[in-house]
Parts: C-alpha cells; sequence; structure tokens
C-alpha cells in the first residue's frame, strides 16, 4: 500500500542554519504530497503541497519539490528560526480518491532550533 | 470562515472508563471528517472518517468507536478505555466535493487523553 518514509528526528539546528528535512514515498500513480507542521501544544497546520512532479511547493520559507524520480518530497528551508521548532509531517493523498481524501502520513520528524 | 472546535482538550481516564470527544466544525456544509489518533512516538494514524451522516468508515479495528449525528458534528467514543487507548485525538475536515489533490484537510486542535 501507499507509505511514507521520513527521516528520524530530533534535528538540531543551530539559528541561521540550513535545513533538509528527507521524506520518500511509495504509492501508485500521481499522488498529491503535502508538508504538514505542528507546533508545541497545537493541531496540524498545512506548510505546503505539490500536487504533480517538478511541482513546488513553498510558504514561509519552506520549499519541497516533488521529485517522481526519486520519489522525494524532502523539506528545505535556508535559515531557520527558533520559531520554526515543531514537529513535520510529509503525507500523500493517493491518486484516485474522489470526494473522500485519506491522507497517508509518516512519523514525523521534530525539529528544535537553539539560539 | 470556517472554523473546527474539539473539546475537551485533556482529559485523564482510568481504564475501564467511558469516552466521547466531541469535535464541532462550522462554516461549512457536508465535509467530510475524520479522527486521527497520534500516540507517543508515532505518527498519525487515520482512525474513523465520514462523508455524510451516519456514515462512517472504519481504517483499524481498536476500542473506539465513531458517529456522526449531525452534518457538522463528529463523536468518538468508548465503552471501556484501554491503557494503549492514550494519545493526542485529532479531528479534520475536509471540502466533499472537488479535485482530491486540492482538498485540504483543516485539523482542530487536538485533545490529550492519558489513560492511567
Amino acid at each position: 500500500g501507499d507509505s511514507v518514509t521520513q527521516m528520524e528526528g530530533p534535528v538540531t539546528l543551530s539559528e541561521e542554519a540550513f535545513l533538509t528535512i528527507n521524506c520518500t514515498y511509495t504509492a501508485t500513480g500521481y499522488p498529491s504530497l503535502f508538508w504538514y507542521v505542528q507546533y508545541p501544544g497545537e493541531g496540524l497546520q498545512l506548510l505546503l503541497k505539490a500536487t504533480k512532479a517538478d511541482d513546488k511547493g513553498s510558504n514561509k520559507g519552506f520549499e519541497a519539490t516533488y521529485r517522481k524520480e526519486t520519489t522525494s518530497f524532502h523539506l528545505e528551508k535556508g535559515s531557520v528560526q527558533v520559531s520554526d521548532s515543531a514537529v513535520y509531517f510529509c503525507a500523500l493523498t493517493p491518486t484516485l480518491n474522489t470526494g473522500f481524501q485519506k491522507l497517508v502520513f509518516g512519523t514525523g520528524t521534530r525539529l528544535l532550533v537553539s539560539p | 470562515s470556517q472554523t473546527i472546535h474539539q473539546w475537551p482538550a485533556t482529559l485523564v481516564q482510568p481504564v475501564g472508563s467511558p469516552l466521547s470527544l466531541e469535535c464541532t466544525v462550522e462554516g461549512t456544509s457536508n465535509p467530510n471528517l475524520y479522527w486521527y489518533r497520534q500516540a507517543a512516538g508515532r505518527g498519525l494514524q487515520l482512525l474513523f472518517y465520514s462523508v455524510g451522516i451516519g456514515q462512517i468508515s472504519s481504517e483499524v479495528p481498536q476500542n473506539l468507536s465513531a458517529s456522526r449525528p449531525q452534518d457538522r458534528q463528529f463523536i468518538l467514543s468508548s465503552k471501556k478505555l484501554l491503557l494503549s487507548d492514550s494519545g493526542f485525538y485529532l479531528c479534520a475536515w475536509s471540502e466533499l466535493a472537488g479535485d482530491p489533490g486540492y482538498n485540504e484537510q483543516f485539523f482542530g486542535p487536538g485533545t490529550r487523553l492519558t489513560v492511567l
């Protein structure tokens, strides 16, 4: 079945460092890909998305490119801030969903940014 | 604008006690509704989803059940809680129709359940 694999955390960085969180997926067809972020004590928020190959999603300085050839959707940010400390979830929704959308999540990667 | 509410925010319950968590959505009609659980150190697991009143689908066999008595109300229940039911429960909604790739799911603030 469809699945998402994320790098193990926590990822610990100093402020202004470069961030990469790896995400690879297994799915049939052409899934849509998402990054969700969960700040401490809160629910999940959509950070960015990409719906077809070579699309680049971006938001709040974060970027991720849909790479079908490597089945990857790695999250990057050029300069992290302490406020970026959170848990980041990679997710996909299968191609053929209509009406009901099933999200398949990775296990999440905790990011800790120190001043 | 649409909003999603969950309550209670936190709950501590003894093993064997009943459970009722409530989720309501405002500002939309006929949404898809979802219950997820996030266990400690693990990712999000879809428990139930609903595409309409009284229509519930279960993703995994477990000690929990869900009901949708009204269009924008989704309830998660248990008759007897287990220790393994502890976790962070998230409700979410999405639009029913449209391109599935663009049907973003919007999450509530969650309920942290501790079973002792």
